[in-house]
């Protein structure tokens, strides 16, 4: 067990329709990441916070939003969703400095 | 920009073959390194990590080494199990602080 929670760990869902991935990091991590991982694709690094704060943001569509909360649990929004936005959404977080990012066990959304 | 570059799979050996994936890597600064590993349904685990030049990471029979002169961090194993098939991720972190990862490697080990 990584101690980074993620649910829920299934979504199936209709094309233009809007969901939300829900992430708590491991205890004291202050930094989340999202990770998008589609069928034999490897990781897309989406987008990543810092205590609140966005920090480095990757090839996130502009349909796909994120956010920290103070309790530093993070949620990612998709939204008008797509056949192709089918895939596996993975959060880790880590500490400071970074020594290991830490994954939760992913969503897997899928489209339909 | 920072990149990780690995060997494409998927890899078939043989159950107590040897096993060895490559990874270089591009990178600014001085990079800490690691290997993840992705077994059916689950997500990623660290597997080893190497955080200076000429450092050794080890796990579970696994080994890579931090090779600064070569930018490179292959990831091997002397004697490969039915159970290590998976698939395996080389990455990155550095001062940007973001996480890099290769495309990963499939391996199938044949029992």
């Amino acid at each position: 067990d990584s101690g980074v929670t993620q649910t829920p760990k299934h979504l199936i869902t209709a094309t233009g329709q809007r969901v939300t991935l829900r992430c708590s990091p491991r205890s004291g991590d202050l930094s989340v990441y999202w990770y998008q991982q589609s069928l034999d694709q490897g990781l897309q690094f989406l987008i990543q916070y810092y205590n609140g704060e966005e920090r480095a943001k990757g090839n996130i569509l502009e349909r796909f939003s994120a956010q920290q909360f103070p309790d530093l649990h993070s949620e990612l929004n998709l939204s008008s969703l797509e056949l192709g936005d089918s895939a596996l959404y993975f959060c880790a977080s880590s500490p400071e400095p970074p020594t290991e990012a830490f994954f939760g066990q992913g969503t897997r959304l899928t489209v339909v | 920009g920072d990149s990780v570059t690995q060997m494409e799979g998927p890899v078939t050996l043989s159950e107590e073959a040897c096993l060895t994936i490559n990874c270089t890597y591009t990178a600014t600064g001085y990079p800490s390194l690691f290997w993840y590993v992705q077994y059916p349904g689950e997500g990623l685990q660290l597997l080893l990590k190497a955080t200076k030049a000429d450092d050794k990471g080890s796990n579970k029979g696994f080994e890579a080494t931090y090779r600064k002169e070569t930018t490179s961090f292959h990831l091997e194993k002397g004697s490969v199990q039915v159970s290590d098939s998976a698939v395996y991720f080389c990455a990155l972190t550095s001062g940007t602080y973001k996480y890099i990862f290769g495309t990963g490697t499939r391996l199938k080990v044949l029992a």
